[in-house]
């Protein structure tokens, strides 16, 4: 079946740190593979997606690779803010549906950036 | 701005006493979609519509029912929510199969 599987947080930081959040995937086909991030008190917003293999997805300075060899999709930033502390979750959407979009999620990953 | 509006943003109800949560869309998305969050937890699909075609998810309560009466609007309603079902309902749409999901901002349920 399809899963997504994400490293356990919470992540601490200190401002400027580099960020990685590791996410690999199961799934038949081709999925198509998001970060959604979910600030506190808030519903998703969209960070990044990739549609095919070796696919960047990139915003706000947040990257994430489509690597198919290794199933993953590791979200990455060079240097964090404290504004960027939130839960992070990966996502995949199966390459057939069956005619609608569905999101399969991580558990999730609570980030967490000191000054 | 285009956008996914969910309201209340707090909702608190007694045991067993029915509730409706609404959202409406400006994006003119054929797909509608509620998800359930517990605290700490990943979203949870209950159902989606796409277009009028209701499509529930096999492990959905009964306790949950859904309605979209056009295109920008849809309702969740808990017949006799039980403390269990305190949680964020998010509410997302879709242009089509295999397309970006927008979020709204949520309700936050509260069963007393």
């Amino acid at each position: 079946g399809n899963s997504v599987t994400q490293m356990e947080g919470p992540v601490t930081l200190s401002e400027e740190a580099f960020l990685t959040i590791n996410c690999t995937y199961t799934a038949t086909g081709y999925p198509s593979l998001f970060w959604y991030v979910q600030y506190p008190g808030e519903g998703l917003q969209l960070l990044l997606k990739a549609t095919k293999a070796d696919d960047k997805g990139s915003n706000k300075g947040f990257e994430a690779t489509y690597r198919k060899e290794t199933t993953s999709f590791h979200l990455e930033k060079g240097s964090v803010q404290v504004s960027d502390s939130a839960v992070y979750f990966c996502a995949l959407s199966p390459s057939f549906s069956g005619g609608y979009n569905k999101l399969i999620f991580g558990a999730g990953t609570r980030l967490a950036v000191h000054p | 701005d285009a956008m996914v509006i969910q309201n209340p943003r707090y909702q608190v109800t007694q045991f067993g006493k029915p509730v409706t949560l609404s959202c409406s869309q400006t994006l003119n998305h054929n797909v509608m979609y509620w998800y359930q969050q517990k605290s700490s937890q990943a979203p949870k699909l209950l159902f989606h519509y796409y277009d009028k075609d209701f499509n529930n998810e096999a492990d959905t309560p009964d306790n949950f029912q859904s309605r979209r009466p056009n295109t920008s609007f849809c309702f969740l309603d808990i017949r006799s929510p039980g403390l269990g079902d305190a949680a964020m309902y998010l509410c997302a749409t879709s242009s089509k199969a295999r397309e970006t999901q927008y979020f709204g901002p949520g309700t936050r349920l509260l069963v007393l």
